[in-house]
């Protein structure tokens, strides 16, 4: 069974950059039929998507967040990493990677669902 | 950003039955497989149906869903205090190229 960790600084001052490690076991992250992905959540308030990466290193980034994101993928390592510059008190959240299968219609492909989840991380900007 | 609309909270007594709508638009419901997680607090969310109306594997059938142009429906049916969480819903949205998640719904047994 896919279990997906999440690893990294649980504290960031801000305008630094924020570097996250969602670690994959029990599974192939070479798998070609899934995105891998990353969601935050800040305290009390929703879900935000924030990427995802396939397999040959394609991206996907959320928009609204003005090009301060930045995915990679380590197939030898089995894992994926979350980079966030600039960072402000406002990306204080949650942070949960997470699989998603997906599905192509006419050759456009897009996520279907995500699951598995990570535990999450809690990472709080902050001087 | 939210473009998926949830009502804030839905409550009902045992055994009853809850609706939850999540109301999108032509990109996103209208046009994309939906899907639905349940977040229990301290938790990461899990999947409880995928692609509009089929059930995760371990989740009872009082789970139901439905979709209807560029809105869908979780059905709690036989409802349980363990049924107290935060439900969203999820889909892609072709115009934005991002997923989208629901405003989120806590469901609440009497």
């Amino acid at each position: 069974q896919v279990q997906l960790q999440e690893s990294g600084p649980g504290l960031v001052k801000p305008s630094q950059t924020l570097s996250l490690i969602c670690t994959v076991s029990g599974g192939s992250i070479s798998s070609d039929s899934y995105y891998w992905t990353w969601v935050r959540q800040s305290a009390g308030k929703g879900l935000e998507w924030l990427g995802h990466i396939y397999i040959d290193g394609k991206r996907n980034y959320n928009p609204s967040l003005t090009n301060r994101v930045s995915l990679s993928i380590d197939r030898s390592k089995n894992l994926f990493s979350l980079k966030l510059n600039s960072v402000t008190a406002a990306d204080t959240a949650v942070y949960y990677c997470a699989r998603e299968p997906f599905v192509c219609t006419y050759g456009v492909c897009y996520p279907n669902w995500l699951e598995p989840w990570g535990q999450g991380t809690l990472v709080t900007v902050s001087s | 950003q939210s473009v998926l609309t949830q009502p804030p909270s839905v409550s009902a007594a045992p055994r009853q039955k809850v609706t939850i709508l999540c109301s999108g638009a032509s990109s996103n419901i209208g046009s994309n497989y939906v899907s639905w997680y349940q977040q229990l607090p301290g938790t990461a969310p899990k999947i409880f149906i995928y692609d509009n109306n089929k059930r995760a594997p371990g989740i009872p059938d009082r789970f139901s869903a439905s979709k209807s142009g560029t809105s869908a429906a979780l059905d709690i049916a036989g409802l349980q205090t363990g049924d107290e969480a935060d439900y969203y819903c999820g889909t892609w949205d072709s115009s934005l190229n991002v997923y989208v998640f629901g405003t989120g719904t806590k469901v609440t047994v009497l």
